[in-house]
């Protein structure tokens, strides 16, 4: 079985503050995909990033960064100098090498950026 | 924007109603799945559908149905509503069942009184 665990349920933060989002993952699959979703009030999912599990290489794309750890079943999420903008949810998801479209949610970070 | 649509937006219905949810999916997709997202809660993946067959179910009753059409549209039918069934309801279009990202519409949110 999969799991996925999101152990902050909310983070408030004051603009230009940096901060990560956790994200700690249960398989038994040799190879699978991690992803990392945002969600404004709207309600649509946004793609932000995936990461197959054979490459532990961290990723930067502008203010984003992620960082996968293999070894503590980790892949943390950093915004860096946040903005108003940045709030939403946040989730983490897994899915199997076999069924990508079967994705196992973590029950999402709330972030909240004040100005 | 994904490419992915659904309607309607909102729905209320009242229990033991039936509803028919739709989406469109990218020109091309030809896998969509099928989410449940209970309030403050993840999404939980109800099925997928490739090629207009059901390929892969999560811990969803049978009252819980969907189809598939050549022209990428999907429906998730949803029979003998419960109160439990008030969600936001999200469905997910890729490209290959087994290695592309998912790209997510907007989500249909009903609510079941």
């Amino acid at each position: 079985a999969q799991k996925v665990t999101q152990a902050q349920t909310e983070i408030s933060v004051v603009e230009k503050e940096d901060v990560t989002l956790d994200c700690v993952y249960e398989t038994r699959d040799t190879t699978y995909y991690l992803f990392w979703y945002k969600q404004p009030p709207s309600g649509e999912l946004v793609f932000l990033i995936r990461r197959n599990s054979f490459d532990e290489q961290n990723e930067i794309s502008g203010r984003y960064s992620w960082n996968f750890q293999k070894s503590t079943s980790s892949f943390n999420f950093t915004i860096t100098a946040s903005q108003v903008v940045d709030s939403a949810v946040y989730f983490c998801a897994l899915s199997g090498k076999t069924n990508a479209g079967k994705s196992t949610f973590g029950d999402g970070t709330t972030l909240t950026v004040k100005p | 924007e994904t490419g992915v649509t659904q309607s309607p937006t909102h729905l209320i219905k009242t229990r033991g109603q039936q509803v028919t949810l739709r989406c469109s999916s990218q020109s091309g997709h030809n896998t969509v799945s099928w989410y449940q997202q209970a309030l403050g809660q993840g999404p939980q993946f109800i099925f997928q559908y490739y090629r207009e067959e059901e390929n892969g179910r999560g811990n969803f009753p049978p009252r819980f149905s969907g189809l598939q059409f050549p022209n990428y549209s999907s429906e998730l039918n949803v029979n003998a509503l419960e109160l439990d069934d008030s969600a936001l309801y999200l469905c997910a279009s890729r490209g290959d069942r087994n290695t592309d990202t998912q790209y997510f519409g907007p989500g249909t949110r009903l609510t079941v009184l």
